[in-house]
């Protein structure tokens, strides 16, 4: 079935460095991919969806600034934390659904951040 | 998108049937419902689908009133794996998935 890939799984930083997360669709193309962050024993947020070739559309309350998304190709979104600070530390998860599908939308694995 | 209601907790048995139900009152003509669960540490895997008819797959059976203002994720022979958090989102064809908090299932042997 269809796979959504994201890397790095973890990831522990330095506050005030910037860390860029990628979320890859593996066999099939995604115009839209959606990123989502979630706290210990809390759901997922939905943080913004991405837009292969235009600006990435934000959550109200999501810094744009602070979370920069590039959909730069129909299989590779990122994620990039910029100056991340110890309560950036969270569960990021990427999520994808096939052009033109209305059906399932696919997961990936998730990006565990830990700001020192 | 409408929103939903669950249960903040189940639990069942390993191997018996497991039914959890989901409220959605407000649901519109043209939003599906769709079903989500998540394993600790990992992102949601789907489990099924539908928009007006019973839905079977290899993982579960979808039952959706006929009035569509509630459905019920079966699961006919739960299992330890099975323990997770299950999501029941209504969504509108292409759009954005907003997870509730969900229904917390735990398995006992």
């Amino acid at each position: 079935g269809a796979v959504v890939s994201q890397h790095p799984s973890w990831v522990i930083c330095k506050s005030g460095t910037s860390v860029k997360i990628e979320c890859r669709s593996l066999d099939f193309q995604a115009t839209t991919m959606f990123w989502y962050r979630q706290f210990p024993k809390q759901s997922l947020m939905l943080m913004a969806t991405s837009n292969e070739g235009s600006k990435a559309t934000y959550e109200q309350g999501v810094e744009k600034d602070k979370f920069l998304i590039n959909h730069a190709s129909l299989t590779l979104s990122t994620l990039t934390v910029t100056s991340a600070h110890p309560e950036d530390s969270s569960f990021y998860i990427c999520s994808a659904r096939p052009d033109r599908a209305t059906g399932e939308l696919f997961f990936g694995e998730g990006s565990r951040l830990t700001v020192l | 998108d409408a929103k939903t209601t669950q249960p903040n907790s189940m639990e069942s048995n390993e191997e018996e049937p497991v039914h959890l139900p989901c409220n959605h009152s407000t649901i519109s003509g043209t939003d599906y419902i769709h079903w989500y669960r998540q394993l600790p540490s990992q992102g949601p895997e789907y489990v099924i689908h539908g928009l007006t008819s019973n839905v079977n797959n290899r993982m579960a059976s979808l039952a959706i009133a006929e009035d569509r203002k509630s459905s019920t994720l079966i699961l006919h022979r739960a299992t330890l794996r099975d323990a997770a958090v299950y999501y029941c989102i209504l969504i509108k064809g292409w759009n954005k998935l907003v997870f509730g908090a969900g229904t917390i299932l735990r398995v006992k042997s």
